[in-house]
């Protein structure tokens, strides 16, 4: 398959480790903040959002946290596992703006076995 | 399988061609969402319909660029005279349309039309 990002920040973690990948975004009146995963060759897959009125939510395995003062996103994935190794994108959107999403920066993650 | 589908997968296509992709977005969806993604980037909206309507176009999406959702169930992205520089992985989304109550209207994504112009 191609590679999705070839210049990407990467964060290296050991299997079982928990990752923490962080993301700015720049509008401060979205509604609507999502986590996704793109593997290479496919399209980007849904992970965890959050509404602007939450500061935190938990998912499987996974945890967002919103920081608006600082507009500031934050994932966490507790226990890394070789399947989780991707490029993850952040995304905003507004619902006023028929949430079309405009994403972030992505990063790498490679999990070491 | 269910979920959102792109034709063809890959394209190459010579400079000043036209070319046109589709996407069968999943069957309840109202709306539907064309992105572009370059390597390296994140996706990059281009235009959106609901139902049948087009409802907002990207500046991104130049007078070459069409794109159609004409039953209000699959869509189709023509671009003509391409360029070089359209080499892209074009992606497709689809979700329910937001209402109070309803649900949060995630966008579930297609794997994408890779476009190499030569």
């Amino acid at each position: 398959g191609e590679s999705v990002g070839l210049h990407l920040p990467t964060l290296s973690v050991q299997e079982g480790d928990n990752s923490i990948i962080n993301c700015a975004y720049s509008n401060s009146a979205s509604d609507y903040f999502i986590w996704y995963k793109q593997e290479s060759g496919k399209g980007p897959q849904f992970i965890i959002d959050i509404r602007s009125n939450m500061d935190k939510r938990q998912g499987q395995r996974v945890t967002v946290l919103l920081n608006k003062t600082v507009k500031h996103l934050s994932l966490q994935i507790a226990a890394t596992q070789p399947g989780d190794s991707a490029v993850y994108f952040c995304a905003e959107s507004l619902k006023a703006a028929g949430n079309k999403l405009t994403f972030g920066g992505g990063t790498r993650v490679l999990v070491k076995p | 399988d269910t979920g959102v589908s792109q034709n063809p997968r890959h394209k190459i296509t010579k400079r000043g061609q036209n070319v046109t992709f589709r996407c069968d977005p999943i069957s309840e969806h109202n709306r539907l969402y064309w992105y572009r993604q370059t390597l390296g980037q994140g996706p990059e909206f281009l235009t959106y319909f609901q139902n049948e309507a087009q409802l907002e176009k990207s500046r991104l999406l130049s007078d070459r660029f069409s794109a159609e959702r004409p039953k209000g169930s699959f869509s189709t992205l023509e671009i003509q005279r391409t360029e070089q520089g359209d080499s892209a992985m074009y992606l497709c989304a689809s979700s329910p349309l937001v209402v109070a109550g309803g649900p949060s209207g995630e966008q579930y994504f297609g794997p994408g039309t890779r476009l190499t112009v030569t």
